[in-house]
C-alpha cells in the first residue's frame, strides 16, 4: 500500500533560523509527484513545492526547498529563514501520475519570534 | 480566476440526521477529491470523480457517498451521522488528466459538527 509518513507531529523554529521537515514514503512506482502542502490556521491549503520523481534536481522554491531522496523514499522540506508567516500546518503528499493524493498527518511549524 | 468553492462552510448536524456538502471546483478541471480532515489523522482520502465517474474510492463506510455533475460541480453526502463524523470535509480540485497537472487546489473546507 502506498503510503506517506512524516515522523514529527509538531517542531519549532526561531525566526530567521532554518528547519528541515521529515518525510518519508512508500510505494513501487518508478513515476510519481510529491508534494508539501501548508495549510495556515483557519486558512486555505496551499502548494509550497512540488517534486517530478523522474528528476534527480531538487525543487526550490524562494526560501523553500527539498532534499528528495528517491533510493530511500526520502522526501524532507526545509524552510530557511524562517519568518512568522511560515507558521500552518505542513503536509507531505505523494501522488502516481494518474491516481489520487495520499496526505500524511501533517507537522504543525511554531515559528518563535 | 474563481478559487474552488464549497459550501456551507460550517454545519451542525445532530446525530442520524444526514448532510450534503457541495464543491465548485476551478473553471475547466474536471476531477474533484474529497478528504475528511481530523485533528492527528491528517487528510484521509474519501473519494475522487472525474468526468461525472467515480474514478477512486477510500476506505469510508457506505454512508458516506459522492457526485459529480455535468459542470463538474460535486456533492458530498453522508448519512446516518455519528459522533465521529465531525471533521473539517475539503474538496480539491485538479485538472484531472494526470501529470503533470496533478497540482490540487483545495477549498476552504466545510466544518462539520455532530452533536
Amino acid at each position: 500500500a502506498q503510503t506517506v509518513t512524516q515522523s514529527q507531529p509538531e517542531m519549532s523554529v526561531q525566526e530567521a533560523e532554518t528547519v528541515t521537515l521529515s518525510c518519508t514514503y512508500d510505494t513501487s512506482e518508478s513515476d510519481y509527484y510529491l508534494f508539501w502542502y501548508k495549510q495556515p490556521p483557519s486558512r486555505q491549503m496551499i502548494l509550497v513545492i512540488r517534486q517530478e520523481a523522474y528528476k534527480q534536481q531538487n525543487a526550490t522554491e524562494n526560501r523553500f526547498s527539498v532534499n528528495f531522496q528517491k533510493a530511500a523514499k526520502s522526501f524532507s522540506l526545509k524552510i530557511s529563514d524562517s519568518q512568522l508567516g511560515d507558521a500552518a500546518m505542513y503536509f507531505c503528499a505523494y501522488s502516481p501520475v494518474t491516481d489520487k493524493i495520499i496526505f500524511g498527518k501533517g507537522t504543525r511549524l511554531h515559528i518563535l519570534p | 480566476k474563481a478559487g474552488v468553492t464549497q459550501t456551507p462552510r460550517y454545519l451542525i448536524k445532530t446525530r442520524g440526521q444526514q448532510v450534503t456538502l457541495s464543491c465548485s471546483p476551478i473553471s475547466g478541471h474536471r476531477s474533484v477529491s474529497w478528504y475528511q480532515q481530523t485533528p492527528g489523522q491528517g487528510l484521509q482520502f474519501l473519494f475522487e470523480y472525474f468526468s461525472e465517474t467515480q474514478r477512486n474510492k477510500g476506505n469510508f463506510p457506505g454512508r458516506f457517498s459522492g457526485r459529480q455533475f455535468s459542470n463538474s460541480r460535486s456533492e458530498m453526502n453522508v448519512s446516518t451521522l455519528e459522533l465521529g463524523d465531525s471533521a473539517l470535509y475539503l474538496c480539491a480540485s485538479t485538472l484531472g488528466t494526470g501529470a503533470p497537472n496533478t497540482e490540487a487546489f483545495f477549498g476552504q473546507g466545510t466544518r462539520l459538527t455532530v452533536v
